[in-house]
């Protein structure tokens, strides 16, 4: 079956460090991959997707490329604020129409940054 | 705000007993979504709906949960006989579906965070 497998956290950085955190995939087919975002007492927000291979998923400044040689989809931002405290999310939906049909999670990094 | 929206938004309930959440997506959602998301753990994907119809469930919805949409609007989740391991956060997701490759990304709800004690 499907399945994300997410970098262990939690993540503690500075503001302004470099962020990846990782995140690997196992599907057949082409399935399409997100990160999600879920800040404290909210619900999960997409940040970015990615739906075929070597696309690149951006948004406030975060990136990630769907990599199907290596089955990834890094997540990484350049400088990190503190407001980008928060869990993230890898998922992956198996049709690659960017469907939310049965999304498989991965079991999310909680990400604090300091001032 | 339109987003989704769940209630209640917390339930303590005893071993046992029956609980029903509610879920209203974005109006103009066709599909609907219901994910368990238990501590330390990504979402679980239970079921969704397409309109009324009922098209997918995992096989983690067992006997006692039922889900039902019966107008293409709003969605019910109903856990009978709770047992503590019920206990989990339950998100409501939905998205507009036009066929072929037209999809929207899911907006999930705030979710219900359940406790059976």
């Amino acid at each position: 079956g499907n399945s994300v497998t997410q970098m262990e956290g939690p993540v503690t950085l500075s503001e302004e460090a470099f962020l990846t955190i990782n995140c690997t995939y196992t599907a057949t087919g082409y399935p399409s991959l997100f990160w999600y975002v879920q800040y404290p007492g909210e619900g999960l927000q997409l940040l970015l997707k990615a739906t075929k291979a070597d696309d690149k998923g951006s948004n406030k400044g975060f990136e990630a490329t769907y990599r199907k040689e290596t089955t990834s989809f890094h997540l990484e931002k350049g400088s990190v604020q503190v407001s980008d405290s928060a869990v993230y999310f890898c998922a992956l939906s198996p049709s690659g129409s960017g469907s939310a049909r049965q999304l498989t999670f991965g079991s999310g990094t909680q990400l604090t940054v300091l001032p | 705000d339109t987003g989704v929206s769940q209630d209640p938004r917390h339930k303590i309930t005893k071993r046992g007993q029956n609980v029903t959440f509610r879920c209203d997506p974005i109006s103009e959602h066709n599909r609907l979504y219901w994910y368990r998301q238990t501590l330390g753990q990504g979402p679980e994907f239970l079921t969704y709906f397409q309109n009324e119809a009922q098209l997918e469930k995992s096989r983690l919805l067992s006997d006692r949960f039922s889900a039902e949409r019966p107008k293409g609007s709003f969605s019910t989740l109903e856990i009978q006989r709770t047992e503590q391991g019920d206990s989990a956060m339950y998100l409501c997701a939905s998205s507009l579906s036009t066929g072929g490759l037209m999809n929207t990304e899911a907006f999930f709800g705030q979710g219900t965070r359940l406790t059976v004690v």
